[in-house]
């Protein structure tokens, strides 16, 4: 398994403004992922975060507007840039861990932005 | 594209009260198929991995099983502490950089 953390836990913030969230994890990971749960809602996956790469982002996502970083194999960070109050959700990190015999993702706590 | 979807929605169920919910899947190849259990506000917290169909996995009340078209999550004589949204997502070979998909989620809440 994996212990992942996250900060800030939760942030109300002003549209127009940015915020960075970290990604903590306790062992060295190939993959990292960063979801996003909107208010009711499942999850989606933002992109993959590959250390000594652009992350890849999937279709409805942008580098520009999520930014993510991920300088080694034990941190990433995801910023929600000129945010407004539809990026309202809980952001998510997530890691798998995996060999020939198994697969298995872990997720972190979340964080809650409220964009007011 | 890999699709999920589960069913119902919403479960009530009273405590002791034996029940199962449903992971319809469609997947290019399946790496895995997921279960994950979410209290509010918190992170989804990783119950299972299943490979094949066939493939058991049982967690103190909790049995997962696979066929090659859906999952079922049984719960055998809940308590109030089983109530939480149940998450069910499929990884496929066929997915670039190993993405999981996911349904809605099962809203289960059981009463004493």
């Amino acid at each position: 398994s994996a212990v992942i953390s996250q900060k800030p836990s939760r942030d109300i913030c002003q549209r127009g403004t940015s915020l960075t969230i970290q990604c903590q994890v306790d062992s060295q990971v190939t993959m990292m992922f960063w979801y996003r749960q909107q208010p009711g809602q499942s999850l989606t996956l933002i992109a993959t975060a590959n250390q000594g790469s652009e992350a890849t982002y999937e279709s409805g996502f942008v580098i520009d507007k999520f930014p993510i970083s991920r300088p080694n194999l034990t941190f990433s960070t995801l910023t929600v840039s000129n945010m407004s109050p539809e990026d309202s959700s809980i952001y998510l990190c997530s890691v798998e861990t995996s060999d020939d015999s198994y697969n298995e993702q872990f997720f972190g706590p979340g964080t809650r932005l409220t964009v007011l | 594209e890999d699709q999920v979807t589960q069913s119902p929605e919403a479960l009530r169920l009273q405590e002791g009260e034996s029940s199962s919910l449903n992971c319809s899947y469609t997947v290019s190849g399946l790496r895995g198929l997921f279960w994950y259990r979410q209290d509010p506000g918190k992170g989804p917290e990783f119950l299972f991995t299943l490979y094949s169909a066939g493939e058991e996995k049982e967690k103190e009340r909790l049995k997962a099983t696979l066929t090659k078209k859906e999952s079922f999550l049984h719960i055998t004589a809940p308590k109030p502490e089983d109530s939480a949204t149940y998450l069910c997502a499929v990884q496929g070979w066929g997915n670039a950089g190993n993405m999981l998909t996911f349904g809605g989620g099962t809203r289960l809440m059981v009463k004493p």
